[in-house]
């Protein structure tokens, strides 16, 4: 079976960092994706990673742990528009969501 | 920069009636996929297509749904008998088969499915 754990909500300032966690558990693993969803759209691709270590995207790293089943996104010089849903994803043979930690950036 | 295109971006119809949602996929992809989000929920997987047949489906996806490419760029979902609970929103996604199995998946914007 497949579990993906993240927190329900954050909230962080402008120009602040933010890391959100995920833990999963699947009987398979063929990476971990995270994509940010705005409320009323489709999800978009941030990262991937399938080997251990951190993965540096401009403003957005994400971090991956396979023995301890853990991942994290860390988003940096935190902007209003990075108001949103972010979601952890696990690959077997398809892609599993997590629930979404939901951020909310204040001023 | 090319996209995954969805419609209708809201379908209402009635409890039983059959519903056609329709997702034109980025054109050089291979592999497609739909997922539902019921509202206020997460993102749910129900089916995975590859050279003209499922590769892989979940428990969601049980005898009322199918899929269909039925020519060179469409790519569709068709719930026969449509429930309440179907109510929801569902997500078209296409992956480039370059890369190998890790290609991100690219989702359309997708279609607001209301049953009532």
């Amino acid at each position: 079976g497949q579990n993906i754990d993240q927190p329900t909500e954050m909230t962080a300032t402008e120009g602040a960092i933010v890391q959100i966690n995920c833990t999963y558990q699947t009987s398979g693993f063929n990476g971990l994706f995270w994509y940010q969803q705005h409320a009323g759209e489709a999800p978009t691709f941030l990262s991937y990673n399938v080997l251990d270590g951190l993965e540096e995207k401009g403003r957005f790293s994400s971090f991956l742990s396979r023995s301890k089943g853990y991942s994290y996104l860390l988003l940096k010089e935190l902007q209003m528009k990075d108001s949103a849903s972010y979601l952890c994803a696990a690959l077997d043979y398809q892609l599993t969501f997590g629930k979404g930690t939901k951020l909310s950036v204040i001023p | 920069e090319p996209e995954v295109t969805q419609t209708p971006s809201h379908q209402v119809t009635q409890m039983g009636q059959e519903v056609i949602l329709r997702c034109v996929p980025i054109s050089n992809h291979l592999y497609f996929y739909w997922y539902r989000q019921i509202l206020g929920q997460k993102v749910e997987f129900l089916v995975s297509f590859y050279n003209n047949e499922i590769s892989e489906k979940s428990e969601i996806f049980d005898d009322q749904f199918s899929v269909e490419r039925p020519d060179g760029s469409n790519f569709t979902l068709k719930i026969r008998s449509t429930k309440l609970e179907d109510s929801a929103m569902y997500f078209c996604a296409s992956r480039s088969p370059r890369g190998g199995f890790y290609n991100e998946q690219f989702f359309g914007p997708g279609t607001r499915l209301t049953v009532l």
